[in-house]
């Protein structure tokens, strides 16, 4: 049980256009997700919080205008990439944990691999 | 507010010996802390977790982890690595008073040799 799907695995776009990416949850329902971004042999450094309902939470340093995040129902959380430039570059990862289960660990997907040409 | 360390980046082992993993944290709250396994350009893999029951705790993969409070660490050992062991280790900590956020540490890169 709790699977988080993610997609698309990898992606290139050119410079200046805007990349989805989509994070479900598949057989539990997520009012908060989280999405985070590892750059190459980095730890993964958190972006922002995603609330079903309500606007998400960035961390500091991190431009909403940018980082569009939506999460319109309890299982799909997208975060949006817009006027990508080559430094926005990195792996995505989103995670969840299933609702009242503090001490289960949060499951993450599978990342993607975005590349900005 | 907490923090992880993680002493070594780099680890290198030859098969069959066993696996040392260091982990060091710090948390104004009752801890939980995880290690997760991360293989190149994937997610992450949830290994174990510690959250205030037996102090030692067994994962997948035979990998284990002692929680020692009076040390604040969380070291994962395993008794004989794999060659499919290699991989990226993540130690990281979530304390009771920050539920929805985790902490991660800067990870270890494992290396087995033939």
């Amino acid at each position: 049980g709790a699977v988080v799907s993610q997609h698309p695995s990898w992606v290139i776009c050119k410079s200046g256009t805007s990349v989805k990416i989509e994070c479900r949850s598949l057989d539990f329902q997520a009012t908060t997700m989280f999405w985070y971004r590892q750059f190459p042999k980095q730890s993964l450094m958190l972006m922002a919080t995603s609330n079903e309902g309500s606007k998400a939470t960035y961390e500091q340093g991190v431009e909403k205008d940018k980082f569009l995040i939506n999460h319109a129902s309890l299982t799909l959380s997208t975060l949006t990439v817009t006027s990508a430039h080559p430094e926005d570059s990195s792996f995505y990862i989103c995670s969840a944990r299933p609702p009242g289960q503090i001490n289960y660990g949060y499951t993450f997907g599978s990342g993607t691999r975005l590349t900005v040409v | 507010a907490q923090s992880v360390t993680q002493l070594d980046s780099h680890v290198s082992v030859s098969e069959g010996t066993p696996v040392l993993l260091r982990c060091n944290y710090s948390s104004s709250y009752s801890p939980s802390l995880f290690w997760y396994v991360q293989h190149p350009n994937k997610g992450l893999q949830l290994l174990l977790k510690y959250t205030s029951a037996a102090t030692l705790v067994k994962g997948i993969n035979g990998f284990e982890a002692e929680f020692k409070k009076s040390e604040t660490s969380f070291h994962l050992t395993k008794p004989s690595a794999h060659m499919s062991d290699a991989a990226e280790y993540f130690c990281v900590v979530s304390d009771s008073g920050s539920a929805r956020q985790l902490t991660f540490g800067s990870g270890t890169q494992l290396t087995v040799l033939p």
